[in-house]
């Protein structure tokens, strides 16, 4: 257990719908990644947070957005869906920003399924 | 942007054997982890190296951060069943502002016990 947790495990939703994906990072984390993993694909870098300021863009489309609240949870919010946005999402955490640590913990991932 | 070429991309090996994969890069990376994810899972953070030059181990696990910075190595000795899963490499490219990871496309690894 990484101590990252993601809500929900699963989603369907039809095309055209908005969701809400949640991740609560481990206790004392201040950063907040989210990536997407497409069949068979590697793990695409959408954005990060850093307590509470957006620090880094990825391949995050416009249709897609997030935040991270004062309590340090983030929400990945996905509208207008289409099929091809069908994946798992992933939240993963990090102490911080600084040059010290890299090294950043993933959630058990949100697997969306765009119908 | 930076890119890590993995390989291979997925191999079969008999139970008992042990792996060996690599990563590799054009540009100098200053960090390098390996994750290993199993099915439906988040990725597991395996080891994660700094310093060229630098060898880790962690159980039957060893990595290496190559000294050309370039690239990194992970070996799996004495291979069992549950170490079936994809590994991936990542790095923190070398530059002003690099804050960001750069995950390479995994290595399938079957056991076949």
């Amino acid at each position: 257990d990484s101590g990252v947790t993601q809500t929900p495990k699963h989603l369907i939703t039809a095309t055209g719908q908005r969701v809400t994906l949640r991740c609560s990072p481990r206790s004392g984390d201040l950063s907040v990644y989210w990536y997407q993993q497409s069949l068979d694909q590697g793990l695409q870098f959408l954005i990060q947070y850093y307590n509470g300021e957006e620090r880094a863009k990825g391949n995050i489309l416009e249709r897609f957005s997030a935040q991270q609240f004062p309590d340090l949870h983030s929400e990945l919010n996905l509208s207008s869906l289409e099929l091809g946005d069908s994946a798992l999402y992933f939240c993963a955490s990090s102490v911080g920003s600084s040059i010290i640590s890299y090294e950043q913990y993933f959630g058990p991932g949100t697997r969306l399924t765009v119908t | 942007g930076q890119q890590l070429n993995q390989s291979p991309q997925s191999m079969f090996i008999q139970e008992g054997e042990d792996v060996s994969m690599n990563c590799t890069s054009s540009s100098i990376f200053n960090t390098w982890l390996w994750y290993k994810q199993d099915p439906g899972e988040g990725p597991v953070l395996l080891i994660a190296l700094y310093k060229a030059g630098e060898l880790t181990s962690n159980g039957r696990l060893t990595a290496q951060f190559g000294i050309t910075r370039k690239d990194s190595f992970l070996n799996i000795s004495a291979s069992i069943p549950s170490d079936v899963g994809i590994y991936f490499c990542a790095g923190l490219p070398s530059g002003a502002g690099s804050y960001q990871l750069t995950f390479g496309k995994g290595t399938k690894l079957s056991v076949i016990p």
